[in-house]
């Protein structure tokens, strides 16, 4: 069965830079969540988006933002990179905002190092 | 706003035995849903069991069954006949069901299996 798809797997920036990662959801799930997920610490909401409108806000950043496109798959942008980003970013899908079984489906995360 | 709270960091149990993880939430919300999720070293992020709050018949998934108990708002996970596949990170995760359907998660609790 297909599964939540991440990218890129890993990413490497330097300080005040720049990161796009990519989400491409369990096909037909219309809602995505982004969590962050520091070393050692639990993972943390960040934003979520239904029917490409953003449906929940968390701890996100200005610095980032994130949208959803008409084909579903997520983008979460972040500018000006500090040391405190490096993180393991998880996107989740399911299939309404309750979900079906009321379950999120986890990608495999995409770890970003600043340095 | 609701809070989940995983009391132990860390947890060993010799393989082939059994052993319980604690897990403790508050909320004012009388319908939601609890999880239970497993990262092993891959950091991928696994559903191990659910429990919907209206149900009163504890959740089961084979090895791994929860003690859920409403008014104490306790939801511990039993897992029986410990496998060394069953080393990992377990955190235990809320969710509103009517509304913030993001997931709520608790620090978590390093499970080792003694060989």
């Amino acid at each position: 069965a297909a599964g939540v798809i991440q990218s890129p797997r890993h990413l490497i920036k330097e300080k005040r830079e720049t990161a796009t990662l990519k989400c491409y959801p369990i096909p037909r799930h219309d809602t995505v969540y982004w969590y962050q997920q520091g070393p050692g610490q639990d993972p943390q909401f960040l934003i979520s988006f239904y029917e490409k409108m953003q449906s929940d806000k968390g701890s996100i950043p200005d610095r980032f933002s994130a949208q959803q496109f008409s084909d579903y798959h997520s983008e979460l942008n972040m500018s000006s990179l500090e040391l405190g980003d490096s993180a393991l970013y998880f996107c989740a899908s399911s299939l309404g905002l309750a979900g079906v079984g009321n379950e999120q489906f986890f990608g495999p995360g995409t770890r970003l190092t600043v340095l | 706003a609701q809070t989940v709270t995983q009391s132990q960091p860390e947890m060993s149990v010799q393989e082939a035995e059994t052993v319980t993880l604690s897990c403790t939430y508050d909320t004012s919300e009388s319908d939601y849903y609890l999880f239970w999720y497993k990262q092993p070293p891959s950091r991928q992020m696994i559903l191990v069991i659910r429990q919907e709050a209206y149900k009163q018949q504890n959740a089961t998934e084979n090895r791994f069954s929860v003690n859920f108990q409403k008014a104490a708002k306790s939801f511990s996970l039993k897992i029986s006949d410990s496998q060394l596949g069953d080393a990992a990170m377990y955190f235990c995760a809320y969710r509103s069901a009517h509304s913030n359907y993001q997931l709520i998660w608790g620090a978590g609790t390093k499970l080792i299996i003694k060989p």
